[in-house]
């Protein structure tokens, strides 16, 4: 079993429609990645959280660290927010851990 | 634009052959990390450095070494290249106060 699972490995939405991506874990962990990554293949941080919830702009990640998850909002969706999204929590306060990613693709 | 920068942008091999690919951190942060993207595999962590000393290492093959100079710069060597090598190979920086990673724009690597 992976140590990091996310669902859907594959989204499609309309523009406009609400987006849920769930990420689970199974390690110890002291904050957690949000990363994204386009089709050209560069990686972009989004988040990194501890606790509780962030938000910026149309974007909301939340994380439970009792229970282990942790999950990416997309409000609003749009056809450049289509992108494959990563899980990536932090052990030992250096080491990524990767999920396996869910591709997103907003449709106008 | 993340304020890591990596180097050279694609490269091309053929097996049995030996690169490195350069990395510049954020100014200021001292550790440096790299990751391998393989299709199969997925992203994985490779080794961190912080401030000249390797702080901690991941699944790197034998084949491969890495460093970190003075200027805080780092170099990732890879020799006696293999098709399986082929992938694309990021480094990212951190602050010393912080844990957050910002990444560069990758190396992709083909072998031949």
């Amino acid at each position: 079993k992976n140590e990091v699972e996310q669902s859907p490995q594959n989204l499609t939405a309309q523009e406009g429609e609400f987006i849920t991506i769930n990420c689970s874990y199974s390690v110890g962990i002291s904050a957690l990645h949000w990363l994204q990554q386009h089709p050209g293949g560069g990686i972009v941080s989004l988040f990194m959280l501890s606790s509780g919830k962030k938000k910026h702009g149309r974007l909301i990640a939340t994380i439970n660290i009792q229970e282990k998850h942790s999950s990416l909002h997309i409000t609003a969706s749009h056809p450049r927010d289509s992108a494959v999204y990563i899980c990536a929590p932090l052990v030992n306060t250096d080491k990524l851990i990767f999920g396996t990613g869910t591709r997103l693709q907003v449709f106008p | 634009d993340s304020g890591v920068t990596q180097t050279p942008k694609h490269l091309i091999t053929a097996t049995g052959q030996r690169v490195t690919l350069r990395c510049s951190p954020r100014s200021g942060d001292l550790s440096v990390y790299w990751y391998q993207q393989s299709l199969d595999q997925g992203l994985q962590f490779l080794i961190q450095y912080y401030n000249g000393e390797e702080r901690a290492k991941g699944n790197i093959l034998e084949r491969f070494s890495a460093q970190q100079f003075p200027d805080l710069h780092s170099e990732l060597n890879l020799s006696s290249l293999e098709l399986g090598d082929s992938a694309l190979y990021f480094c990212a920086s951190s602050a010393p106060w912080g844990n957050e990673q910002f990444f560069g724009p990758g190396t992709r690597l083909t072998v031949l």
